[in-house]
């Protein structure tokens, strides 16, 4: 079946450093990837997604690219914030069979 | 987008009791999903809920224990019964898809479940 593995944390950086949460997939389908980002005390928002391979999602300064050839999908910040602190979450989507999974999630701490 | 409120956001309960966490979206979803996230994990299927039929149970998730309303397009509930320290989780609704053909999930922001 469908999977995701995803780093494990946690992670802790100072601000201002780079950031990489490396996350792999196994998948029969083409299924569409995210990375979702849960703030302390709240549910998960939608951090950003790629739909098909070689597709780069981007949001608030985060990117990922959609790699079929390594099945990645690997989350990556050029300089986090104290902001940033949250767990992150990557996850598939398999369309054709409703199917969503969720890697593990990595706790991510930037200290200033 | 779709928009989910879900409440409560946090309760306290006595073991043996039940509790109902409600699930509303602004707009008409075809499928909703119950999810568990217990401390430090990540998120575990309970079930799918379609309206007008019966929910469809993941493994090691039974009825009698996670019993799921959906009486329209819009809401749904899930009941945590006979609760015991161990159902001491965050749990979150969630939709996917629907008329506007929406391409990732959505969550409400949560409610997180102390049994004491």
């Amino acid at each position: 079946g469908n999977s995701v593995t995803q780093m494990e944390g946690p992670v802790t950086l100072s601000e201002e450093a780079f950031l990489t949460i490396n996350c792999t997939y196994t998948a029969t389908g083409y299924p569409s990837l995210f990375w979702y980002v849960q703030y302390p005390g709240e549910g998960l928002q939608l951090l950003l997604k790629a739909t098909k391979a070689d597709d780069k999602g981007s949001n608030k300064g985060f990117e990922a690219t959609y790699r079929k050839e390594t099945t990645s999908f690997h989350l990556e910040k050029g300089s986090v914030q104290v902001s940033d602190s949250a767990v992150y979450f990557c996850a598939l989507s398999d369309r054709g069979n409703n199917d969503m999974r969720f890697g593990a999630g990595t706790r991510l701490t930037v200290k200033p | 987008s779709a928009v989910i409120s879900q409440k409560p956001s946090r309760d306290i309960c006595q073991r043996g009791t039940s509790l109902t966490i409600q699930c509303q979206v602004d707009s008409q979803v075809t499928m909703m999903f119950w999810y568990r996230q217990q401390p430090g994990q990540s998120l575990t299927l309970i079930a799918t809920a379609n309206q007008g039929s019966e929910a469809t149970y993941e493994s090691g998730f039974v009825i009698d224990k996670f019993p799921i309303s959906r009486p329209n397009l819009t809401f749904s509930t899930l009941t945590v019964s006979n609760m015991s320290p161990e159902d001491s989780s965050i749990y979150l609704c969630s939709v996917e898809g629907g008329p506007q053909g929406y391409t990732e999930a959505f969550f409400g922001q949560g409610t997180r479940l102390t049994v004491v």
